[in-house]
């Protein structure tokens, strides 16, 4: 199974801010990489897929980047709604798999 | 409005049985892969698994944690998704979330999951 990794586990972050969050394949997944944000009691909502598409109604804050190992998620000027859980999730191959979430958290 | 509702949790005892469904409307549910994925209490994502369409021969996929166990089916005429889910363990815990998988928008294809179901919660316990 590919393995992601997601770095940091937890974040702490201003309103304001911009930050990334990096998400990290144990093998090659080409360009075959999508992004959720979670809210708590929620179900995720996709932010961009093919690492760097953004899903229809998705804020141009949102972005993504990386092909192969190596993915990032960026977020410009954080407000409060952006306060959530992020997933990267790979779809190369079976069995899809997610990293396992970053917490973005009010410092 | 485009959305995915399921049902069917409830709680059931270790080695029991259960089956959830999934109710489609507002897109071509035919036109469509779909998944299961669950999130047990406190942690992260884990996919079930996928059926295809038609044009596809309607095969599955399975993660291993639930292959042989766990069956996905679909009836395109009633638009409806379903996970039977047999021998049930207490890892089996968790909200199970109706997906539906991007596919193509002209030329562009992906396989990211583009709508969830805010997911129906299953609890394995004695």
């Amino acid at each position: 199974d590919i393995l992601m990794t997601q770095s940091p586990s937890t974040l702490s972050a201003s309103v304001g801010d911009r930050v990334t969050i990096t998400c990290r394949a144990s093998q090659s997944i080409h360009s075959s990489l999508a992004w959720y944000l979670q809210k708590p009691g929620k179900a995720p909502k996709l932010l961009i897929y093919k690492a760097s598409t953004l899903e229809n109604g998705v804020p141009s804050k949102f972005s993504g980047s990386g092909s192969g190992t190596e993915f990032t998620l960026t977020i410009s000027s954080l407000q409060p709604d952006d306060f959530a859980t992020y997933y990267c999730q790979q779809y190369y191959e079976y069995p899809v798999t997610f990293g396992q979430g970053t917490r973005l958290e009010i410092k | 409005e485009v959305q995915l509702v399921e049902s069917g949790g409830e709680l059931v005892q270790p080695g029991g049985s259960l089956r959830l469904s999934c109710a489609a409307s507002g897109f071509t549910f035919s036109d469509h892969y779909m998944d299961w994925v669950r999130q047990a209490p406190g942690k992260g994502l884990e996919w079930v698994g996928r059926t295809r369409g038609k044009a596809n021969s309607y095969t599955t996929e399975y993660a291993a944690s639930v292959k042989g166990r766990f069956i996905i089916s679909r009836d395109d005429s009633k638009n409806s998704l379903y996970l039977q889910m047999n021998s049930l363990k207490a890892d089996d815990t968790a909200v199970y979330h109706c997906v539906r998988v991007g596919g193509c928008r002209g030329a562009t294809c992906h396989y990211g999951f583009d709508i969830w179901g805010q997911g129906t919660m299953v609890t394995v316990s004695s």
